[in-house]
C-alpha cells in the first residue's frame, strides 16, 4: 500500500524559504507514478503547486513558478518542495501526493496526511 | 489559466436525498475532470476521474457527467457519511480546483 508522509518545519519566517520533504513507502518512486504538492490555506480550497516525474521532469503552477522548486531523490524514495520568499499568504496545509500523470498534472491517487506550515515572524 | 467554478458553495440536504453539484470550466477541458471528497481535518479522496469514471471502491450512488465546460457530480441517495466538502479538478492544462461545495445536513 502506497503511503506518503510529509516532514519539515511547521513555522517559517516571512521572506525565507519553506522546505518540505515527502517520504514514500510501499512503492518505489521510480516505478511509474508522478509526484507532487498541493496546498490548502486555512478554511479555503485546494491549490496545485507542481508535479515531478521519477526522472526529474517538472511542471509548476504558473502563478507560483518563479518561487517553486520540486526535486526527487530516488535513492531515498523521497521528493521535496522549496518555496522561496514566503509571506503570510503561503500559510497552508501542504499535502504531498502521488498522481497518475495527464497533461502536465494529473489525478491524485494518493495523499499524505498533510502538514501545517505557518508563515510568521 | 483555466478557472473552475462550482455551484452551489453550500448545499443543505437530508439523508436519502438526491443531490447534484455543478462545475464549470472557463474553457473547454474535454473530459479531463475529477471529483474529490474531503472531510474536516482529512486529505481529499478521489471519487470520479475522466468526468464519469468511478474510482475503485467508491459507492455506485456517486456518478459524474459532462464534457467541454459543464460537469455534474450526482449523489443518488445521500448517506450520513456523504456530508463533506466536494471539489472538482481540471487536468486538461496543468491543474486547477474549484472552490468547493460544502454538503451539510438539513
Amino acid at each position: 500500500q502506497v503511503q506518503l508522509q510529509e516532514s519539515g518545519p511547521g513555522l517559517v519566517k516571512p521572506s525565507e524559504t519553506l522546505s518540505l520533504t515527502c517520504t514514500v513507502s510501499g512503492y518505489s518512486i521510480s516505478s511509474g507514478y508522478y509526484w507532487g504538492w498541493i496546498r490548502q490555506p486555512p478554511g479555503k480550497g485546494l491549490e496545485w503547486i507542481g508535479t515531478i516525474s521519477h526522472s526529474g521532469t517538472t511542471y509548476y503552477n504558473p502563478s507560483l513558478k518563479s518561487r517553486v522548486t520540486i526535486s526527487v531523490d530516488t535513492s531515498k524514495n523521497q521528493f521535496s518542495l522549496k518555496l522561496t520568499s514566503v509571506t503570510a499568504a503561503d500559510t497552508a496545509v501542504f499535502y504531498c501526493v502521488g498522481m497518475t500523470y495527464y497533461r502536465g498534472s494529473g489525478i491524485v491517487d494518493y495523499w499524505g496526511q498533510g502538514t501545517v506550515v505557518s508563515v510568521s515572524s | 489559466d483555466i478557472q473552475m467554478t462550482q455551484s452551489p458553495s453550500t448545499l443543505s440536504a437530508s439523508v436519502g436525498d438526491r443531490v447534484t453539484i455543478t462545475c464549470r470550466a472557463s474553457q473547454s477541458i474535454s473530459t479531463w475532470l475529477a471529483w474529490y471528497q474531503q472531510k474536516p481535518g482529512k486529505a481529499p479522496k478521489l471519487l470520479i476521474y475522466k468526468a464519469s469514471s468511478l474510482e475503485s471502491g467508491v459507492p455506485s450512488r456517486f456518478s459524474g457527467s459532462g464534457s467541454g465546460t459543464e460537469f455534474t457530480l450526482a449523489i443518488s441517495s445521500l448517506q450520513p457519511d456523504d456530508f463533506a466538502t466536494y471539489y472538482c479538478q481540471q487536468y486538461s492544462s496543468y491543474s486547477t480546483f474549484g472552490q468547493g461545495t460544502k454538503l451539510e445536513i438539513k
